[in-house]
């Protein structure tokens, strides 16, 4: 089957410009999520979306990133500025999702965007 | 934050066994514990999960300790391809709670096999 499709895989861009990412999970998987990893650390989950509604977005700097998953399928993720800060990798990934109070399938990732503000 | 501890690095000769270590003394009843690896430059690879008995599939088994605190993922044979950071994750099960199921990275066990 195919995997977790991610687009662009690099970018380049100055801080305080804007920057989408793109990402279309594996068929039928109802769970998507996005991860940012920065150089050297674990990834950090961002926002976890079950179909097109938001799950858990905790961890997302609201003021300056947005995501969404308008079909339940594909998703974007957008930073508004950029600050250095915001250099990593961003992950996306997919699952089944869940039922019954059990885990359907494991997370499935794509290879990642590799972000760099300068 | 993450609730194991593994050490940072570890080295195994190509062909022999790599035995990796991890401790979650903190675990509850109702997590399981989860292995990823990374390979330089892609997403983390699903490897093997267990909540208290050993487990094995064609990847890795992976062993509990009765006491649930620590466990080893264990590559039989190791290869040059098995040379990626691995990640211990303690995770929740859905069952009768508000957890989402979320992946809680560490900063993992860089294993580096040699020829």
């Amino acid at each position: 089957e195919a995997g977790v499709a991610q687009s662009p895989r690099y970018k380049i861009i100055e801080k305080r410009q804007s920057v989408a990412f793109w990402c279309n999970p594996i068929s039928g998987h109802a769970t998507l999520y996005w991860y940012q990893q920065i150089l050297g650390q674990g990834p950090k989950l961002l926002i976890q979306f079950q179909n097109n509604g938001v799950v858990d977005d905790s961890q997302l700097p609201k003021d300056r990133f947005s995501a969404e998953r308008l079909k339940g399928v594909d998703s974007t993720l957008k930073i508004q500025p950029a600050k250095l800060e915001d250099s990593a990798v961003y992950l996306c990934a997919s699952s089944l999702g869940s039922s019954g109070g059990m885990f359907l399938s494991e997370q499935y990732f794509g290879p990642g965007t590799r972000l760099t503000v300068t | 934050d993450a609730k194991t501890t593994q050490p940072p690095s570890m080295d195994c000769a190509e062909g022999r066994a790599a035995n990796l270590p991890c401790n979650h003394s903190t675990i509850s009843g109702n997590e399981y514990v989860y292995w990823y690896r990374q390979i330089h430059s892609q997403g983390p690879q699903y490897i093997i999960h267990g909540l208290k008995n050993n487990e094995t599939n064609e990847m890795a088994s992976l062993i509990i300790t009765e006491d649930r605190k620590s466990s080893t993922l264990i590559l039989p044979h190791a290869t040059l391809r098995d040379t990626a950071v691995y990640y211990c994750i303690v995770r929740a099960s859905l069952r009768g709670s508000s957890n989402t199921g979320k992946l809680i990275f560490g900063q993992g066990t860089t294993l580096q096999v040699k020829p």
